[in-house]
């Protein structure tokens, strides 16, 4: 299995800031993807976090307003930049690691509220 | 991509089986089934995954049917800690869990 630590757990954020989330994996993992879960819906992906290189975004998402990195195999960062009360949501890592890719693990999320 | 389609909510009492349904009309032949569930303030955890035979695991079982087009999550024993939200995703070729697609999936209820 994979242990995920995502900080901040939550936050309250004024309008026009940015916070960055940060997503620490116990192990090496292939795979790390970042997630949006607005109030009350289901899960989006926002991207999936290339090591070494930029990330891919999926439709509806783009870099200036969610940069991603991931500067090795366990650790990620997100970005969530010029905050509006939309962006009010949980933001959850996942993982998918080696040798076991049949299986997604996700962090606890990140509870963000934009005031 | 493949839809699922699953109800809404369900509920059940505690100590008995559930069953709780997923269509998939339009799925392909390559795609796996993967069924994940998301306790109240938490992240979602796998539950249980497959492709054409039923598989059974700690936490449950899954039912496949013969043509594909549906499958049924079996949890045998539901407990209160079950209550959460059940999501049934297809996943392409190889069953790798990259890129899951959530539906609304069903919210199940666990009474005394």
């Amino acid at each position: 299995s994979a242990v995920i630590s995502q900080k901040p757990s939550r936050d309250i954020c004024q309008r026009g800031t940015s916070l960055t989330i940060q997503c620490q994996v116990d192990s090496q993992v292939t795979m790390m993807f970042w997630y949006r879960q607005q109030p009350g819906q289901s899960l989006t992906l926002i991207a999936t976090a290339n090591q070494g290189s930029e990330a891919t975004y999926e439709s509806g998402f783009v870099i200036d307003k969610f940069p991603i990195s991931r500067p090795n195999l366990t650790f990620s960062t997100l970005t969530v930049s010029n905050m509006s009360p939309e962006d009010s949501s949980i933001y959850l890592c996942s993982v998918v690691p080696a040798g076991r890719n049949t299986e997604a693990f996700f962090g606890q999320g990140t509870r963000l509220t934009v005031v | 991509d493949a839809k699922t389609t699953q109800p809404n909510s369900m509920e059940s009492n505690e100590e008995e089986p559930v069953h709780l349904p997923c269509n998939h009309s339009t799925i392909s032949g390559t795609d796996y089934i993967h069924w994940y569930r998301q306790l109240p303030s938490q992240g979602p955890e796998y539950v249980i995954h497959g492709l054409t035979s039923n598989v059974n695991n700690r936490m449950a079982s899954l039912a496949i049917a013969e043509d594909r087009k549906s499958s049924t999550l079996i949890l045998h024993r539901a407990t209160l800690r079950d209550a959460a939200v059940y999501y049934c995703i297809l996943t392409p070729f190889t069953g790798t869990a990259s890129k899951l697609t959530f539906g609304t999936g069903t919210r199940l209820q666990v009474t005394l």
